[in-house]
């Protein structure tokens, strides 16, 4: 199974800040790597696919970058409704495996 | 829009069964693979399951193969979770999920249920 490792587990951070988070594959993925957001008892929302792909609605500010094993999401300026935890997702192959997640709280 | 709602969660004592369901709308429901995903109470996301969209191919995790088995009613749009032989460390809110690309999950999952809660307790 590839094992993503996802750092740092928590972060605090103020509006506006640039925060960024990084996941590794255990192996290579190519851009086969996905990030979620999860907000508090609610459902994973898709942000980024293919490693860069900004999905459909999600805001300009959010952006990802990397490939092979290497992977990072970057929030340019936070805003109040991104606190949350943040998963990396290998899509390359089964069994789809996640980051333990990074959570962005407010300093 | 395509929409996902679970149900049939519940609490079921250890060694028993539950099976969950996962009504779609809003798409194709039979031009897409599914698949189902789950999070122990406090803990991070874990794939389960999926199934492509004409009911092949199946895939699962190791920590329930043998005792769950997924599948779907293209004509009701409708996904399901059959979970036997139930374990204590299956409790987790299950969520059901829609590829964002038809066959391939290359590019992530797009849609997302709300989430049904399982409770495996004696």
């Amino acid at each position: 199974d590839i094992q993503m490792t996802q750092s740092p587990s928590s972060v605090s951070a103020s509006v506006g800040d640039r925060v960024t988070i990084t996941c590794r594959a255990s192996q290579g993925i190519s851009s086969y790597l996905a990030w979620y957001q999860q907000k508090s008892g609610r459902a994973p929302k898709l942000l980024i696919y293919a490693a860069s792909s900004l999905q459909s609605g999600v805001p300009s500010r959010f952006s990802g970058s990397g490939s092979g094993t290497d992977f990072t999401l970057t929030i340019s300026s936070l805003q109040p409704e991104d606190f949350a935890t943040y998963y990396c997702q290998q899509t390359d192959i089964f069994p789809l495996t996640f980051g333990g997640g990074t959570k962005v709280e407010i300093k | 829009e395509a929409q996902l709602v679970e149900s049939g969660g519940g609490l079921v004592q250890p060694g028993g069964s539950l099976r969950l369901s996962c009504a779609a709308s809003g798409f194709t429901f039979s031009s897409y693979a599914m698949s189902w995903f789950r999070q122990a109470p406090g803990k991070g996301l874990e794939w389960v399951s999926v199934i492509g969209g004409s009911g092949l191919p199946t895939f699962y995790a190791d920590s329930v193969k043998g005792r769950f088995t997924i599948s779907r009613d293209n004509f009701k749009n409708t996904l399901y979770l059959q979970m036997n032989t139930l374990r204590v460390e299956d409790t987790a809110v299950y969520y059901c999920a829609k590829y964002k690309q038809g066959g391939t999950i290359r590019e992530g999952f797009d849609y997302w249920g709300q989430g049904a809660l399982v409770t495996v307790s004696s």
